[in-house]
């Protein structure tokens, strides 16, 4: 998976708490993403960064955060968890951000419940 | 209506079979073709992408893109059982990373040994 590990990889949680899925990579790429696949939907994009600190909303962004402090992490926040927030979260990394070049990690189950 | 449309299978093929997969899609503006390949439980694999009309071939791999028809096909010949997995389409208008990559849902397909 292209130098890209997630954690965790399950994680069941209640609805209300704060959920912190975190993506690290070793490939030093500058653009990380945050996905999530649904029946039915495909991958959506939630967020993305293009450097560190910086970061902007994609298609499915309420309910997210994200936040990058260094090049290989980037964070996945769910502030109060909801059931609709039940998904496979995926990130994806690419060196020079073009969209045929995007390399996704194992993903993270999450369930809330 | 979605803007790409992807029969979600299953697709049941004997080995040795030549596999045909296709996405249709709504958004002429479409340039950038993207096929990744998905195993159970795991993250998407990027096959191939192709800019724009035209063939690209790769192995056993072709993909084929039809702008006037708006449809794209992934070939794939002497299909092997370690090719059974889930086979996503994704396009996008441009190649930089601030642009939107669109799924489709994934068309699942099984090669029987």
């Amino acid at each position: 998976d292209a130098g890209i590990t997630q954690s965790p990889r399950h994680k069941v949680t209640e609805t209300g708490t704060p959920v912190t899925l975190r993506c690290h990579q070793t490939e030093n790429h500058r653009y990380m993403y945050w996905y999530r696949q649904d029946p039915g939907h495909g991958l959506r994009l939630i967020h993305y960064s293009y450097g560190v600190k910086d970061t902007d909303k994609g298609e499915v962004s309420d309910g997210y955060s994200v936040s990058r402090s260094k090049t290989e992490d980037f964070l996945l926040t769910l502030e109060s968890a909801t059931s609709s927030q039940t998904s496979v979260y995926f990130c994806a990394i690419s060196d020079k951000g073009q969209v045929y070049e995007q390399y996704f990690g194992p993903g993270t189950r999450l369930t809330v419940t | 209506q979605k803007e790409v449309e992807q029969d979600p299978g299953p697709l049941s093929v004997p080995e040795g079979a030549i596999v045909s997969l296709n996405c249709t899609y709504s958004n002429s503006a479409f340039q950038y073709f993207m096929w990744y390949r998905q195993y159970s439980r795991k993250g998407p694999e990027l096959l191939m992408y192709t800019y724009s009309s035209g063939n690209k071939e790769d192995g056993r791999f072709t993909a084929q893109v039809d702008k006037s028809s708006k449809y794209i096909s992934l070939f794939i010949r002497d299909s092997q059982p370690s090719d059974s997995a889930t086979y996503l389409c994704a396009m996008s208008n441009y190649g930089g990373a601030t642009n939107k990559l669109i799924f489709g849902t994934g068309t699942l397909l099984a090669v029987q040994p």
